[in-house]
């Protein structure tokens, strides 16, 4: 079945530790985002992709990293320079210029110990 | 720069009353509104989509309706049941690739 596939669903993370979450598509969608959940805040942007070897910076970049060497992955690396990194991560595409529906995976908790 | 409402924060209700969510914003030049559904500690489930040269769409149970020119989208739940309990969110994109999202309405359908 077609989808979005994010690694780990869970995650714990030393304070000073850089930590990479996978996220995988294989819907054929060229733009692809990054979002940060938390209690009471909302959806907020960290970083997108509209196509391979090429993202932007979202509302709330700093401390975190991406690469889109593929159409079908696009990893976030967390950062040690990210001071308040627990949080619920979710990656989305967008089946663009077809439909414009965004999909979502399930998601990646990520803990700081 | 768009805005995103969504009105109520909470709803408790019921089994069997029929729901209506709110969603409004700012800026009615919209390429399309999306509405998701989230279970806790889940991703996003995309309910419906409606295009901006559309004023409605229906699956099942659930009718969202778009008044771009008063900002709105209404989601109807007909006959709610206790699996509809989550948090509905609605998404607003115009021109550009980043949609804007509500904060949601957290609904709770009691047997």
């Amino acid at each position: 079945d077609g989808g979005i596939t994010q690694s780990p669903k869970y995650l714990f993370r030393k304070e000073g530790q850089n930590v990479t979450l996978s996220c995988e598509q294989n819907l054929n969608h060229d733009a692809m985002y990054w979002y940060r959940q938390d209690p009471g805040q909302g959806l907020r942007l960290i970083y997108y992709s509209q196509i391979v070897n090429d993202f932007q910076k979202g509302d709330i970049a700093e401390g975190y990293s991406v690469s889109r060497e593929k159409k079908e992955s696009f990893p976030l690396t967390v950062t040690s320079a990210q001071k308040n990194p627990t949080a619920f991560y979710l990656c989305a595409s967008l089946a663009e210029p077809l439909t414009g529906e965004l999909f979502f995976g399930e998601g990646s908790r990520l803990t700081v110990l | 720069k768009q805005e995103v409402t969504q009105i109520p924060a909470a709803l408790s209700v019921p089994e069997g009353e029929n729901l209506v969510l709110n969603c409004s914003f700012t800026d009615s030049a919209i390429y399309n509104l999306q509405w998701f559904r989230q279970d806790p500690g889940k991703g996003l489930t995309s309910l419906l989509l409606i295009q901006s040269s559309q004023r409605e769409q229906t699956s099942g149970r659930l009718n969202a309706s778009l008044d771009k020119s008063s900002g709105r989208s209404t989601l109807y739940i007909a006959a709610s049941q206790p699996g509809d309990s989550a948090t509905y969110l609605c998404a607003v994109r115009g021109g550009s690739y980043i949609p804007t999202f509500g904060r949601g309405t957290s609904l709770i359908v009691h047997p």
